[in-house]
């Protein structure tokens, strides 16, 4: 799997918009962006994927550089409650086993 | 129903005794995981079974010893572990599907400590 490359720490006020970047590019064509989170004191969690085209959910957007070889996940309006480490991961679209390998990832804080 | 339970949520075990960690999903997943974590330090995958099967093994210590008794049930049986082995242990499972992404869903971990 390819590695991403992440600030390890960024800070934020409540209620503003937080851009968390992540470079790859080393990335293959193959290669979907995870972005995972975790909260302190509990597993990681889910928050968002793409492979070429800009991703909106209830919990973030993902926007996708043209040569993917970098990407943003952005969190529209924080809360002190996204206060997490935030982890951008490739994964390999068709492999026959959902692997993850989690980088150093950047600790998002909030502050009220 | 979208969690991922363990048990227990602590354990402190000393170095001589034999230990199971255990993690239960109702999402119809067939694919479950284990990951180490150390303190300030991205999870590290362990092991991954598949429809029950043993699939990838991150060529963990033989102290370690996973089972998968059915779909929704993973343990992880533990014996003459050592201090360094002193960590978070999480559980996750996903639909297993041969292509496209699907997310992990994780557990809140077992907080393993051995003196």
């Amino acid at each position: 799997d390819a590695k991403t490359t992440q600030p390890n720490s960024m800070e934020s006020n409540e209620e503003e918009p937080v851009h968390l970047p992540c470079n790859h590019s080393t990335i293959s064509g193959t290669d979907y962006i995870h972005w995972y989170r975790q909260l302190p004191s509990q597993g990681p969690e889910y928050v968002i994927h793409g492979l070429t085209s800009n991703v909106n959910n209830r919990m973030a957007s993902l926007a996708i550089a043209e040569d993917r070889k970098s990407s943003t996940l952005i969190l529209h309006r924080a809360t002190l409650r996204d206060a997490a480490v935030y982890y951008c991961i490739l994964r390999a679209y068709g492999g026959a086993t959902n692997k993850l390998i989690f980088g150093t990832g950047t600790l998002l804080a909030v502050q009220p | 129903d979208t969690e991922v339970t363990q048990t227990p949520k602590h354990l402190v075990m000393g170095m001589t005794n034999k230990k199971s960690l255990k993690c239960e999903q109702h999402m119809g997943h067939r694919a479950m995981y284990w990951y180490k974590q150390k303190a300030k330090k991205p999870p590290e995958l362990m092991f991954v079974y598949s429809y029950e099967k043993l699939s990838i093994n991150e060529s963990v210590p033989s102290r370690f010893s996973p089972e998968c008794p059915n779909s929704s049930l993973l343990n992880l049986h533990l014996h003459a572990l050592q201090p360094e082995d002193s960590a978070l242990y999480l559980c996750a499972s996903s639909q297993e599907r041969l292509a496209g992404p699907y997310e992990q869903y994780f557990g809140p971990g077992t907080r393993l400590t051995v003196t």
